[in-house]
């Protein structure tokens, strides 16, 4: 099956710095989405992106399909940025020419902004 | 608000007890589907549904079973839990395009524990 790895496993960053995080993926996939577990659980939807850039304030994205990779960029990080960052892709089935939406999700980074 | 709603948010049972965990969308979606995390392997999908009375099984189905009477809800079935089915459950809603459902959103989860 579609393998999604994440890196790094752990970030600690000191509250302003920037950081990068990264999502590799082994097959074609129709879409990928990046998200944010807050530390009471919840899944907050920060990027839809199967391919290009986008970016939302502080946060930004980008999704290279060829080359099978997003980069999730945090700039001036806050105490509030801290939880775990997730990518996760949908396999792109070529017989059916879409997806079942079944999301496969990479380990995660586990983010800690210190004030 | 748009949104995804579950209930409950938090459950304490035991072992056989039959219990229902409802979602409910408001975004006129026509995709739906239930996640569970679990420490150490992540977020796998249950079942899903692709419109109403549309349900196939996911990728770990075994114990659950789902209904989709109405486009808005798709409740999560559990007829006899068991303490292997304690978990984090996230129902997800998204809208259907030509290839397939597009970008997911996640309910605030449900924190279920089989004793």
């Amino acid at each position: 099956g579609i393998q999604v790895e994440q890196s790094p496993p752990d970030l600690i960053l000191q509250e302003g710095a920037n950081s990068t995080l990264r999502c590799n993926f082994s097959d074609s996939v129709n879409n990928l989405q990046w998200f944010h577990q807050n530390p009471w659980g919840q899944l907050i939807n920060l990027f839809y992106i199967p391919s290009g850039t986008k970016q939302n304030g502080r946060l930004s994205a980008t999704t290279v399909a060829t080359e099978r990779y997003s980069l999730l960029y945090i700039s001036s990080s806050q105490t509030t940025d801290s939880g775990v960052y997730f990518c996760a892709v949908d396999l792109l089935d070529m017989n059916y020419g879409g997806s079942q939406g079944n999301l496969i999700f990479g380990k995660g980074t586990k983010l800690s902004v210190k004030p | 608000e748009a949104q995804v709603t579950q209930n409950p948010r938090y459950l304490i049972t035991v072992t056989g007890k039959k219990l229902t965990v409802t979602c409910s969308q408001n975004m006129n979606h026509e995709y739906m589907s239930w996640y569970r995390q679990d420490p150490g392997l992540g977020l796998r999908q249950i079942y899903y549904s692709m419109n109403v009375e549309v349900t196939d099984k996911g990728d770990v189905p075994e114990g659950y079973k789902v209904s989709r009477k109405e486009k808005r809800n798709f409740p999560l079935i559990l007829e006899s839990p068991s303490p292997n089915q304690t978990s984090l459950y996230f129902c997800a809603s998204s809208p259907l395009l030509a290839g397939g459902p597009n970008e997911q959103f996640f309910g605030p989860g449900t924190r279920l524990t089989v004793l």
